[in-house]
């Protein structure tokens, strides 16, 4: 069974500092992999996801994520914190071809980022 | 557009109730999704409609069942609440069943 780790429950960080999330999943095959945002009180947003192709992924408010297969990493960076960003962000994993796993996700626990102005 | 919308927003029930959650999906998604998000925890996949057909279900007692309408939203039951089913419960819809999902705000249940 698929299974995602986010190792760091909270990240402190500096407005204008940079940001990495770590990931790391545990899946057979090529897995499909994604991060999610998700701010108090609200539901979850996609910020990106890698499918296959090119293993550095770029997503919504300038953040990107590295597949790296040796690793089964699949960690999120984004190069400049805004004060918005703080949040909590979850690591998913989607296993399988896509039509035999629906589009089922395997959450990580989440890391809660706070941005110290 | 109106996204995926969620009912009721938030709800405190006792041990042993009943409840039914209810979400919209977006206009022409035609798969609905349910995960249950505990505090400090990810969200765990709960079950997937497509076509009022149910097409996964995660680990999860016999409490819990959903059911999707023509219309496409979806109910979701609990049965004999327990202290532990105290979460924020979200729904997701697609487009079909291996499409991107969006997500609603949730219902967050507070059984006391």
């Amino acid at each position: 069974a698929q299974s995602v780790t986010q190792p760091d429950i909270h990240i402190t960080v500096s407005e204008g500092a940079s940001l990495e999330l770590r990931c790391n999943y545990s899946y057979g095959a090529t897995p499909y992999l994604f991060w999610y945002v998700q701010s108090p009180g609200q539901g979850l947003q996609l910020l990106l996801k890698y499918f296959s192709g090119d293993t550095l992924v770029q997503g919504i408010k300038g953040f990107e994520a590295e597949f790296k297969r040796s690793q089964s990493s699949f960690n999120l960076r984004k190069p400049s914190v805004h004060w918005s960003d703080a949040a909590e962000y979850f690591c998913a994993v989607q296993g399988g071809t896509i039509k035999a796993a629906g589009n089922k996700l395997t959450f990580g626990g989440g890391t809660r980022v706070l941005v110290k102005p | 557009d109106a996204g995926v919308t969620q009912s009721p927003t938030h709800l405190i029930k006792t041990r042993g109730q009943h409840v039914t959650l209810r979400c919209s999906p977006i206009s022409g998604h035609k798969s609905v999704s349910w995960y249950q998000q505990v505090l400090g925890q990810g969200p765990q996949f709960i079950f997937q409609y497509y076509e009022k057909e149910e097409r996964g279900r995660g680990n999860f007692p016999d409490r819990f069942s959903a059911r999707q309408f023509p219309n496409y939203s979806s109910e979701l039951n609990v049965n004999a609440l327990l202290l532990g089913d105290s979460a924020l419960y979200l729904c997701a819809s697609s487009l079909d069943q291996n499409e991107k999902l969006f997500f609603g705000s949730g219902t967050q249940l507070s059984v006391l």
